[in-house]
């Protein structure tokens, strides 16, 4: 149980488009699911924080409109990078927790962003 | 604020070798979890355990084993008779009240033939 999709697992778009991720709870219900990213050799920086039918919370330095997050339903949310650029290249992984233990994040296998 | 600190950055031994990944945590909460993860080169994270603040049990399985002493606030990481197959890099992450994970930088651990 507690498994956690991505969708793409890896894009490589071009600069000045927009491209969304998808993160699905495929077997439970996730409350709360968390964006972050990591860049190579480095660690996971949390980007933002949602909660199912209300606004995403970023981390401070992370733009909000540039990294639109929208979670719809119990189990997706939606990671949008608008107007990418290079430097947006990064792995991108979400995690989800649900009702019961919310102390638990489950993981997504991650999605490989290339911005040519 | 929450820390962790992982002090290896990249650790190499040979098989069969016994390795230890430090990990050491700053909080104020009384009430926190302790995780270890696995990243292989496929990116994916690999849970290997949980640790609650008010369990200082030591834990082993397999080949791992894990040393948690809120003395020190440190959470270590035992691989005995490490195997190629365990290289990867290794994450300690901590959290608390804000349910919000603080990862380490992580230990990237190389096992040789």
């Amino acid at each position: 149980g507690a498994v956690v999709s991505q969708h793409p697992s890896w894009v490589i778009c071009k600069s000045g488009t927009s491209v969304k991720i998808e993160c699905r709870s495929l077997d439970f219900q996730a409350t709360t699911m968390f964006w972050y990213r990591q860049f190579p050799k480095q660690s996971l920086m949390l980007m933002a924080t949602s909660n199912e039918g209300s606004k995403a919370t970023y981390e401070q330095g992370v733009e909000k409109d540039k990294f639109l997050i929208n979670h719809a339903s119990l189990t997706l949310s939606t990671l949008t990078v608008t107007s990418a650029h290079p430097e947006d290249s990064s792995f991108y992984i979400c995690s989800a927790s649900g009702t019961a233990i919310t102390y638990e994040q489950y993981f997504g296998p991650g999605t490989r962003l290339t911005v040519t | 604020a929450q820390k962790v600190t992982q002090a290896q950055t990249e650790i190499s031994v040979v098989e069969k070798e016994d390795v230890t990944l430090d990990c050491v945590y700053e909080t104020r909460d009384t009430t926190y979890y302790l995780f270890w993860y696995k990243q292989p080169p496929s990116g994916e994270l690999v849970f290997l355990i949980r640790r609650n603040s008010f369990d200082e049990q030591n834990e082993i399985s397999g080949r791992y084993s894990w040393n948690f002493q809120k003395s020190t606030s440190s959470f270590n990481f035992t691989i005995t008779a490490s195997q190629v197959v365990d290289s990867a890099v290794y994450f300690c992450a901590l959290t608390t009240s804000n349910y919000k994970l603080t990862f380490g930088k992580g230990t990237l651990l190389t096992v040789n033939p």
